[in-house]
């Protein structure tokens, strides 16, 4: 069964901390993994990963994808309060043409 | 503005009801999804539809219905057949098809909560 894990399920760190979240997969036919931010209805597309190895950035946030680990990290440094939030994983499963979603974790930053 | 509108944001219903809820989106997208959250469980998919007059079954589409009559428009009705239906439910399109490489976006989302 295709499966999409995320690690930690709930982070709470101070603001100004590096922080790096999981994501690792078992998903037949992988096409792409990618990453969201839920802040408190409608998830935020983040980042789209398909090849492995290449560095997806975008201001204090970054991410990779490690196909032969099935896993990708988001890392996010010198967060901020506006940082809090769920970051969803997902993964294109390209025979059944849907993502496949991980649980989430739950970030907090405390000022 | 262009996006995805979903209503209503918040619902009760009483078992035994069916209800519907709506998303209208203005973005020209071909593809639209529905998909249930959970707490812990993450999104899981229950319809989505490539084209207008189509539509395929997701991983938990029993006691769910949809159409698709309107390019923008992909209504959900809950039926009374969903067994545990207290959930908030998200809307989303995307221009193409995923395996393309077509980002998902998605709504605001609709509370359900059966009282």
């Amino acid at each position: 069964e295709d499966k999409v894990v995320q690690s930690p399920l709930s982070l709470v760190v101070h603001e100004g901390d590096t922080v790096t979240l999981n994501c690792s997969y078992e998903v037949t036919n992988f096409r792409s993994l990618l990453w969201y931010k839920q802040e408190k209805k409608a998830p935020t597309f983040l980042f789209m990963l398909t090849s492995s190895g290449i560095e997806k950035k975008s201001g204090r946030l970054s991410s990779i994808l490690d196909k032969k680990e099935l896993s990708s990290i988001l890392n996010i440094t010198a967060t901020q309060t506006g940082d809090s939030a769920i970051y969803l994983c997902a993964v294109v499963h390209a025979g059944a043409q849907k993502l496949v979603f991980g649980q989430g974790t739950r970030l907090t930053i405390n000022p | 503005d262009g996006g995805i509108t979903q209503s209503p944001k918040y619902l009760f219903r009483k078992e035994g009801q069916n209800v519907t809820l709506s998303c209208e989106q203005n973005l020209n997208h071909d593809a639209m999804y529905w998909y249930r959250q959970d707490p812990g469980q993450g999104l899981r998919l229950i319809y989505y539809s490539q084209i207008v007059n189509d539509f395929q079954k997701g991983d938990i589409a029993e006691g769910y219905s949809v159409s698709r009559e309107k390019k923008e428009s992909f209504p959900l009705t809950v039926t009374s057949a969903q067994k545990n239906p207290t959930a908030f439910y998200l809307c989303a399109s995307s221009a193409g098809t995923i395996l393309s490489g077509n980002t998902i976006y998605f709504g605001e989302g609709s509370w359900l909560t059966v009282v």
